[in-house]
């Protein structure tokens, strides 16, 4: 089955403690990407990649860092959280950019910074 | 940077029309997303809109699109309960919108 998937679902740690959120796709998508979602704010984008070794930043790139060593794979990394950074997550992968190709998402993962 | 803006909630009475609104400021996106998020689920892709169209039209959705406005609207036909959901807007680059959140009452 095609599908993007991320874990943990759910995640509660206290601040300054390194934290890795996982994310695969199976699909053989070129593009990745994280978002956050919040309450009337709805989904800012964090990180995306065009492809292998290619990331760049995207609204709200602060306090994160992701990798892209591999295709399939696009770990998000929080190096120090923060309670600012408690969220919703979404990881979501296409075949390509510039228009006409669906995003699919993973089910996301709710992290807490206490 | 450029801003896609949607209200935040819409109630109907099943067997309604709903119509969800969105405005978007990136005069140059080709296309246009209608994202649907059920609750405890990700995003999935309800339907898209190219630019040089001006409506689109699968099964109960219909899509408008107003360039010279650049408002692009969602209108579902006899919605369901099965409709209730998070609606998002996005624009090409995939800039989002707040989402708007629809009820459905029996």
């Amino acid at each position: 089955e095609a599908q993007v998937t991320q874990n943990p679902r759910y995640l509660i740690t206290v601040t300054g403690k390194k934290l890795t959120v996982t994310c695969s796709q199976n699909m053989n998508h070129e593009y990745m990407s994280w978002y956050r979602q919040d309450p009337g704010l709805g989904l800012r984008q964090i990180y995306y990649s065009m492809n292998v070794e290619v990331t760049d930043k995207g609204d709200v790139p602060e306090g994160y860092k992701v990798s892209r060593k591999e295709k399939r794979n696009f770990p998000l990394i929080l190096e120090s959280p923060s309670p600012n950074q408690t969220s919703l997550y979404f990881c979501a992968s296409s075949p390509g950019t510039g228009g006409g190709f669906e995003l699919f998402f993973g089910s996301g993962t709710q992290l807490s910074v206490l | 940077g450029e801003d896609v803006e949607q209200s935040l909630f819409l109630s109907v009475r099943e067997g309604d029309s709903s119509v969800i609104n969105c405005t978007y400021t990136d005069s140059s996106s080709t296309y246009l997303y209608w994202y649907k998020q059920e609750p405890g689920a990700g995003l999935q892709l309800l339907t898209y809109i190219f630019s040089n169209m001006d409506m689109k039209q699968d099964q109960r959705l219909t899509v408008l699109l107003n360039k010279k406005d650049k408002h692009l609207s969602l209108r579902i036909a006899d919605t369901q309960t099965g409709d209730s959901a998070i609606y998002f807007c996005a624009e090409g680059d995939m800039r989002f919108g707040a989402g708007t959140r629809l009820t459905v009452k029996p």
